[in-house]
């Protein structure tokens, strides 16, 4: 079985601090996702990256930046948190192929900033 | 562009019902379709996805879909209901890219 493993289940930050999400999947897939998740608003993509050191903009990438510097692992980095960002962030992985595969998720972190 | 519509974010059925769960997609091309299910606190599990091979999909806890093509639908059925199965669900499209598409989710209470 794809085990993606994030790093907190819960974590908690102050506004304008600097936060890493971290990402970790164990099947050697090429993709890995970024979303954050809202009530009523579904599941929304943050970046992608298709392989080591490429990422590609989701929908709504504003305020926030990705490290892939391994297969692995894949970070999400909030530069400066803000209150906004409060949230449900789910890491998926998926191999690259035309669109079959599914993705994998993460059991996701909840992130508060106060 | 490809789109996903779930019809209903809350459905409610008594325990031993039909389930029911509506997904109408859009997509220039044919599209790969996915059901996930997400428990409360935990990440989406995938239940069962649709690569053009078979129109009725069975997936995993005795959930299956069918695909229509004159419909542009992939509804998720369940003969009976378990309590088990209350949790979101969220149906999502693939045109052939790298990126999945998902609905606004439907939240499934079952009563006893």
């Amino acid at each position: 079985d794809v085990k993606v493993t994030q790093s907190s289940r819960y974590l908690v930050k102050r506004t304008g601090e600097k936060v890493f999400l971290e990402c970790v999947q164990d099947m050697d897939h090429e993709n890995m996702f970024w979303y954050r998740q809202d009530p009523g608003l579904g599941l929304r993509l943050i970046y992608f990256s298709y392989d080591v050191k490429m990422k590609e903009k989701g929908d709504i990438p504003e305020g926030y930046s990705v490290s892939r510097e391994k297969k692995e692992r894949f970070s999400l980095i909030l530069e400066s948190a803000s209150t906004n960002q409060t949230s449900m962030y789910l890491c998926a992985s998926s191999l690259l192929t035309g669109g079959s595969q599914p993705q994998h998720f993460g059991d996701g972190t909840r992130l508060s900033i106060l | 562009a490809q789109s996903v519509t779930q019809l209903g974010s809350h459905v409610s059925v008594s325990e031993g019902a039909l389930v029911l769960l509506r997904c109408n997609y859009s997509s220039s091309v044919p599209p790969y379709l996915f059901w996930y299910v997400q428990y409360p606190n935990q990440g989406l599990q995938l239940l069962l996805k649709y690569t053009s091979a078979a129109t009725l999909v069975k997936g995993i806890n005795g959930f299956e879909a069918e695909f229509k093509k004159s419909e542009t639908s992939f509804h998720l059925t369940k003969p009976s209901a378990h309590m088990s199965d209350a949790a979101e669900y969220f149906c999502a499209v693939n045109n052939a890219g790298n990126m999945l598409t998902f609905g606004g989710g439907t939240r499934l209470m079952v009563k006893p």
